[in-house]
């Protein structure tokens, strides 16, 4: 799977839009990019993920550039719950393929 | 129940003695994985699951560790001889079978809450 190259942390107003990058710069053509968080003590929960169109769901947005070297993660109107560290990971969805390699990620503080 | 299942939820050891961590996955799904994650750090992979087999242990980080699947379904992580380093937060997850980019697998992995092993 291609590296990811994510920042340390982040912080973001309550309310406000967060957008959080991430760098694939080596990313082939048949790997999605896909973002999860975890939350502080628990298991990582899957957010988005995207080939190269621009994705939402109920949860976030993926915009995905077109050279596909580069996405960013948007929640919209952050909440105190989004506090979480968010891993950006490019992988080929087959079954059981190969694992997440899922670095270190962003830390995300919202701040009221 | 809906998720995957981990069991135990935390575990407190002394050096030099094996534990056991077990994981239920969600019903139906046919990959499994077990992460490590040691206080402050990301995910580091040990191993996955495709039905029974394993067909990568690479990241399996001593001979002391080692894992199971049965029926396709539960999994089971002992670590032998347990040492200080071992301790960390164990995490397992499933993924459903589809096609590759298909619209039944989205790639997705389900996690477990983790075990949080101790060892003093």
């Amino acid at each position: 799977d291609a590296k990811t190259t994510q920042p340390t942390s982040m912080d973001c107003a309550e309310g406000r839009a967060a957008n959080l990058p991430c760098n694939h710069s080596t990313i082939s053509g048949n790997e999605y990019v896909y973002w999860y968080r975890q939350i502080h003590s628990q298991g990582p929960q899957y957010i988005i993920h995207g080939l190269k169109n621009n994705e939402t769901n109920e949860m976030a947005s993926l915009i995905i550039t077109e050279d596909r070297k580069s996405s960013t993660l948007i929640l919209p109107h952050a909440t105190l719950r989004d506090t979480a560290v968010y891993y950006c990971i490019v992988r080929v969805p087959t079954e059981g393929a190969n694992n997440l390699f899922f670095g270190t990620g962003t830390r995300l503080t919202v701040i009221p | 129940g809906a998720g995957v299942s981990q069991s135990p939820s935390n575990k407190v050891t002394e050096k030099g003695k094996d534990v056991e961590l077990r994981c239920d996955p969600i019903s139906g799904h046919t990959a499994l994985y077990w992460y490590r994650q040691s206080l402050g750090q990301g995910l580091e992979f040990l191993i996955y699951f495709q039905g029974n087999s394993a067909p990568d242990k690479s990241g399996l980080p001593s001979d002391r560790f080692s894992a199971e699947r049965t029926g396709g379904s539960v999994s089971t992580l002992t670590i032998q001889r347990t040492q200080q380093e071992d301790s960390a937060v164990y995490l397992c997850a499933s993924s459903p079978k589809g096609l590759a980019g298909g619209p039944r697998n989205t790639g997705e992995l389900f996690f477990g809450e983790g075990s949080r092993l101790t060892v003093l």
